[in-house]
């Protein structure tokens, strides 16, 4: 079925340890983009890319980084994880019309 | 830039009853609209979008929302909750200056639904 991957669906994380999130999606989209969900704030945006080869900060940046490996992939990583980044992480895609977005189902993160 | 605002984190309204849920944006050019529900522990999944055409727009599972310019909101209401309503709902909005197409989100609306 087409749509946006996101692996793993879950994991727990010490504080301190590194991971990466992927993401990929099948629909030829331009866009995507990594957002976390936390209680009561909605999703906030963390880094997207408009285009392959390009990536910019989104509202809440800190303690990541991305890679869009092509226009399929694009992942998120944490270098160090914190306590703070214990959320659920959704990756998007878009349409050039703005019309069409489509979410992965997401990654339930904890770091102890 | 643009920006979301859900009034009320948490609405209770009871089966049958009207749910009506508020979300006001505040964009510099005329914006595209969505509302999305989340099921607990599943991802979002799109009720509705407003892009400029007719201002009452009509989605999925009875739901509908009307685009008013001039309040700059875009409520969501039902005109009668069934249990299977109980969900978080959220407000979201595009408009053609945001870099990326980049969607930005209201904090949300739980929905209990009284039997």
């Amino acid at each position: 079925n087409a749509g946006v991957t996101q692996t793993p669906k879950f994991q727990v994380l010490k504080t301190g340890q590194s991971m990466t999130l992927q993401c990929a999606q099948d629909m030829n989209h331009n866009s995507m983009y990594w957002y976390r969900q936390d209680p009561g704030m909605g999703l906030r945006l963390i880094y997207y890319s408009a285009s392959e080869g390009t990536t910019d900060k989104g509202e809440v940046p800190n303690g990541y980084n991305v890679s869009r490996l092509n226009k399929r992939e694009f992942s998120l990583r944490l270098e160090s994880a914190a306590p703070s980044q214990t959320s659920v992480y959704f990756c998007a895609s878009s349409a050039a019309d703005r019309v069409y977005y489509t979410f992965g189902s997401g990654t339930r993160l904890t770091v102890v | 830039a643009q920006s979301v605002t859900q009034l009320g984190s948490h609405v209770s309204v009871s089966e049958g009853a009207l749910v009506l849920l508020r979300c006001n944006y505040s964009s510099s050019v005329p914006p595209y609209l969505f509302w999305y529900v989340q099921y607990p522990n599943q991802g979002l999944q799109l009720l509705l979008k407003y892009t400029s055409a007719a201002t009452l727009v009509k989605g999925i599972n009875g739901f509908e929302a009307e685009f008013k310019k001039s309040e700059t909101s875009f409520h969501l209401t039902k005109p009668s909750a069934h249990m299977s309503d109980a969900a978080e709902y959220f407000c979201a909005v595009s408009d053609i200056k945001a870099a990326g197409n980049k969607l930005t989100f209201g904090g949300g609306t739980r929905v209990l639904v009284k039997p």
